[in-house]
């Protein structure tokens, strides 16, 4: 059974600080891995999705990187600003019907 | 830019009563899911719907909840007969290849069964 797992739980940082989340799941026989933000009370926005042929994807300000052979991905934020703030989900894909897994999520705070 | 719609946003019900969720995925897309949020936990699956069945569930998915695609743009999560520990919130997904493909969600409903 997959478990997916994220470190910190939750990140403080002043407005400018580049930052890395972390994502470790236990099974690398997976298909992808997809990077969601949460903000409160909403949805889940796909920021990036990693196939798992692939090392890195790079959107704007972010970069996620992936080792499938060790079990972990990281996001990277550069030039962290308070709209970044929000709980960042990694989510783990087996492929097949696309069944995902959560990890727990890293809340961050961008401080101004 | 094409989302996925879900309504309603928030929904109060008592213990027992029958609920119906929408979400109205992202017009090509072929696969849709729905997944759940209990207050501070994981995001969790529930089930995979495609070609208008079921194409895998989890063990949460049981004969209280059912789902289908009544009219070929509406997909619906329906709970028979709601009790307390359903209270979460309800993503509905899609996306438009299966395995590799990236999954888009909606806002989520938000359910308190009281």
């Amino acid at each position: 059974k997959q478990e997916v797992t994220q470190i910190p739980a939750a990140l403080s940082v002043p407005e400018g600080e580049n930052l890395v989340l972390n994502c470790s799941f236990t099974d690398s026989a997976i298909y992808n891995l997809q990077w969601f933000r949460q903000d409160p009370g909403k949805g889940l926005t796909s920021l990036l999705l990693i196939q798992s042929s692939q090392r890195e994807q790079t959107s704007g300000r972010l970069n996620a990187s992936l080792d499938k052979s060790s079990g972990r991905s990281t996001l990277y934020i550069a030039a962290s600003q308070p709209g970044d703030s929000a709980t960042y989900l990694c989510a783990v894909g087996r492929g097949g019907y696309q069944k995902v897994t959560f990890g727990t999520g890293t809340k961050l705070q961008v401080i101004p | 830019e094409p989302e996925v719609t879900q309504t309603p946003s928030h929904q109060v019900t008592q213990m027992g009563q029958e609920v119906i969720l929408r979400c109205v995925p992202i017009s090509n897309h072929l696969y849709f899911y729905w997944y759940r949020q209990i207050l501070g936990q994981k995001v969790e699956f529930l089930v995979s719907f495609y070609n208008n069945e079921i194409s895998e569930k989890s063990e949460i998915f049981d004969d209280q909840f059912s789902v289908e695609r009544p009219d070929g743009s509406n997909f619906t999560l329906k709970i028979r007969s709601t009790k307390l520990e359903d209270s979460a919130m309800y993503f509905c997904a899609s996306s438009r290849v299966q395995g590799a493909g990236e999954l888009f969600f909606g806002e989520g409903s938000r359910l308190t069964v009281l």
